[in-house]
């Protein structure tokens, strides 16, 4: 089992939708979670941090953690074709975070 | 200020040579991160220093791959002998103290081993 698994997409949504992107995790002792957009040919970016369970919002972005679930989403409110992006959960159990494979979302316009 | 520096941006060299893959750190981090990434295996930790010192190599593949930070803000990468294998994008990243989970990565240094 994969410590961080996400589902690798593309998912697609029209502009002006909610994109949702999920994440699970394997170890319990996590404490720290975060989310990285990925542009195509570029670095990840941080864009959330969340450490406890319930929902954090940053303009369009919410992200929402349930520990007892070891699970971890996303939401993208009003989404545009710049979000089109891979969205990488970031785990950290230990010292150093722990990367899913990314999630390939594409706004249609 | 000037984000994570690595360099070169691109590397294509022939199997069996050594690779020296380079990271200036953001002043003022004292943790230092080097990841690889591929379609196959994503985002992966090869090795992380704090404060210069290695935290945990684990992630590095095999004896070929050695990590040096000989400063508070340089570090290098040293793959010797490459095989094509290795071929992937390396990324270097550092973050402040106390907050390791909010990294700031530079552009990476494309690998290609022919």
């Amino acid at each position: 089992q994969k410590e961080v698994e996400q589902n690798s997409g593309p998912l697609s949504v029209p502009e002006g939708a909610i994109a949702s992107l999920n994440c699970t995790y394997s170890d319990r002792v996590s404490q720290s979670f975060f989310w990285y957009r990925q542009y195509s040919g570029k670095s990840p970016e941080l864009i959330m941090s969340i450490y406890s369970n319930g929902d954090k919002e940053d303009g369009r972005f919410t992200a929402q953690l349930n520990k007892a679930s070891q699970y971890v989403s996303l939401l993208i409110r009003d989404s545009q074709p710049s979000d089109s992006a891979t969205y990488l959960c970031a785990v950290e159990p230990r010292r150093a975070l722990t990367f899913g494979s990314g999630t390939r979302l594409q706004v249609q316009p | 200020d000037a984000g994570v520096i690595q360099s070169p941006r691109h590397e294509v060299t022939e199997m069996g040579q050594e690779v020296t893959l380079r990271c200036k750190l953001i002043s003022g981090h004292n943790s230092l991160f080097w990841y690889r990434q591929t379609m196959m295996r994503g985002l992966e930790l090869l090795i992380y220093f704090n404060n210069n010192v290695p935290i945990d190599d684990s992630g590095m593949p095999e004896d070929r791959f050695s990590a040096k930070m000989p400063n508070a803000s340089f570090s290098t990468l040293k793959i010797q002998p490459s095989e094509p294998r290795d071929s992937a994008v390396y990324f270097c990243a550092s973050s402040l103290p106390g907050v390791g989970g909010e990294l700031f990565f530079g552009e990476g240094s494309r690998l290609t081993v022919l």
